[in-house]
């Protein structure tokens, strides 16, 4: 199936700790994305990378550090963990930049 | 500022009516403008999308409207059914850094179609 995979569905963790979730594509598209989605369902973007390179940076915390090893795979790993980073984070690719997204089916994270 | 806001935030509706939901946005800029479905547990999924060369667009029972003058577009549901019942999101392009683009999301309508 083409599509965008994220792992893990779901991540309970404790304050503190250090978390990756990881995603990849196969649609061949060169931008990927991540969202965070917070308890009201509002739906923001943190980072977005073209062909490997970051070109969105949304003043997210250094805490967050996307990692992206080639352009069909894009890594979220946060450090230090905060309740307030509990939230829904999407994975998306698209073709160009701002355009039709391609969603993945999300990671629930909860920070305990 | 980059803004774009969305009402209602709930809607319900009978099976066979039709439901509107209406976004503006606040950068005349803006050339591009898609609808989603988030259904529950379920990642966001484009329903129908607008460039702002065109006024009106339709794909069989949805279709969206762009009033470029207002900075407003609307979705239009006809004929709902159970299955249409999810939440719906508008987004708008921004540009970012002079270079690049990126989507400012509305705040969601949680449609109710009751059977």
């Amino acid at each position: 199936d083409t599509a965008v995979s994220q792992t893990p569905k779901y991540l309970v963790t404790q304050m503190g700790n250090d978390k990756s979730i990881k995603c990849e594509q196969n649609l061949g598209h060169d931008t990927m994305y991540w969202y965070k989605q917070d308890s009201k369902k509002f739906l923001k973007i943190m980072f977005s990378y073209n062909n490997k390179e970051l070109i969105i940076n949304e003043t997210v915390p250094n805490r967050f550090s996307p990692k992206s090893p080639d352009k069909a795979h894009l890594n979220l790993h946060i450090n230090s963990l905060e309740l307030g980073d509990s939230a829904v984070y999407f994975c998306a690719s698209s073709q160009d930049f701002g355009q039709d997204g391609t969603f993945g089916p999300g990671t629930r994270l909860t920070v305990t | 500022g980059e803004n774009v806001e969305q009402h209602p935030s709930t809607l319900s509706v009978q099976e066979g009516d039709s439901a509107v939901i209406k976004c503006t946005y606040s950068d005349s800029a803006s050339n591009y403008f898609p609808w989603y479905k988030q259904e529950l547990g379920k990642g966001p999924q484009l329903i129908i999308d607008i460039r702002s060369n065109v006024g009106e667009k339709k794909d069989q029972r949805i279709a969206v409207t762009l009033n470029k003058t207002a900075k407003h577009f609307s979705l239009h549901i006809t004929e709902t059914q159970p299955e249409d019942s999810a939440v719906y999101f508008c987004a708008a392009s921004f540009l970012y850094g002079g270079a690049t683009n990126k989507l400012i999301f509305g705040t969601g309508t949680l449609l109710a179609v009751q059977p």
